[in-house]
Order: structure tokens, then sequence, then C-alpha cells
């Protein structure tokens, strides 16, 4: 199976700031990843897919990028809602596997 | 819009077999694959698989041994049944829905069932 090692695995931050998490894969996927915000009792919603696409609806202070094996979601400036954790999930392969999420906090 | 409602059996025995069903309302049933996600408490998720309105599986190898997923078009309705459940499979499993056109992402999800597995 595809191996998603997803870094930090906690992240404190403050309204305002840019942030950026980061996943590797342990072989080439293609494009074939989409980020995952989830929040405390909720289902996950996605952000971003094939690596740089953003979902409708999605703020634009959301990205993605990928480079080579490195894919990386960037928060352009924090909001308070943004306060959560954040999945990595590799569609490339089967069986899909996820990052090992990063829990984003208030600083 | 699609709308995902989730039901089925929240306490269960060691060995005993978990039955989980998601309804689908609005949309087309052929237009997506059927997920299942799971999340053990305070840990990460978890692909379970997928089945398409045919009735076709791709399945976590880690679980294929004990998963079955089906589909009933005439309920639009899909399911996850995972046998000889022990204490490692209690965790809030999620169904969600994949469009089958153009880019992979689950777009719409329900809202999670928790499932304990205690004797």
């Amino acid at each position: 199976a595809v191996q998603m090692t997803q870094s930090p695995s906690s992240l404190s931050a403050s309204v305002g700031d840019r942030v950026t998490i980061t996943c590797r894969a342990s072989q080439d996927i293609k494009n074939d990843l989409g980020w995952y915000q989830q929040k405390p009792g909720e289902a996950p919603k996605v952000l971003i897919y094939t690596a740089s696409s953003l979902q409708s609806g999605v703020p634009s202070r959301f990205s993605g990028s990928r480079s080579g094996t490195d894919f990386t979601l960037t928060i352009s400036s924090l909001q308070p809602e943004d306060f959560a954790t954040y999945y990595c999930l590799q569609d490339y392969n089967y069986p899909y596997t996820f990052g090992q999420g990063t829990k984003l906090e208030i600083k | 819009q699609v709308q995902l409602q989730q039901w089925g059996a929240g306490l269960l025995k060691p060995s005993e077999t978990l039955s989980l069903t998601c309804g689908v309302n609005g949309g087309s049933f052929s237009n997506f694959y059927w997920t299942w996600i799971r999340q053990p408490p305070g840990e990460g998720l978890e692909w379970i698989g997928e089945i398409n309105y045919r009735g076709g599986t791709n399945y976590n190898p880690s679980l294929k041994s004990r998963v079955t997923m089906s589909v009933d078009r005439s309920k639009n309705q899909f399911s996850l049944r995972l046998s000889s459940v022990t204490a490692a499979d209690t965790a809030v499993y999620f169904c969600a829905a994949v469009p089958t056109s153009g880019a992979y992402y689950m777009d719409v999800w329900g809202k999670g069932t928790s499932v304990t597995v205690s004797s």
C-alpha cells in the first residue's frame, strides 16, 4: 500500500498566519491526492482534489501543490474557522490511504 | 444535491457482525462510487472500501476477509457488513459519495455512526 507521511502532526498558529502542511507519498502517485478538513464531531470535508484543484465553495486562501512525491496544503491567512484537523488522501492505488492528520490549533 | 443518511447498531459484542446502511437522497444513484471510511476514537481516518451501483467492489486488504458491501438500487441504499468484530473495530463509521465522472474526491459524507465493540 502507498504510505502517506504527513507532517507536522500538530501545529500552533495565530489568526492571519500562513500555514503549510505536507504529505509525502512512498511512491509516485501522480496528482492523485486530496486534502480534507475535519472539525470535532463532524465528517471530513474536501478542500482540494487532484493535488491543486479547489473544491467549489472552499475559500481561495486554501491552495494545494505538488513537487514530485511531496504535496503541500497552504492556508494563506488563517481564519478562526480554519482551526481543525487536516488529512491528505491518495487515490492513485488501492487501498486508498490517508495521512496521519495534522491538528491545527490556536496559538 | 445528494444527501446521505446512515444508520445501524451502535453497540456490539465481540464476534458479532457490524451492519450499517447509508440511504441516498437526491442525485442519481449510478453517478457515484459509494464509500465507507472509519475513524477509531482519537485517531485518523481509514478507507474501508467502495462499491459502485452495479455492485462492483474494492476493499482494503486489511479488512477484506471480514468486509462485505452491497447496494440496493431499488431503495437507493448501500450497506456495510463487518464480521467477527473485536474492540479494534470500535470507531465512527462514515459513508461517503465519490462522483464517477472526473476527478476523485469524497464529495458528500454521512454524519457518521459511532460503533462500540465491548463485552
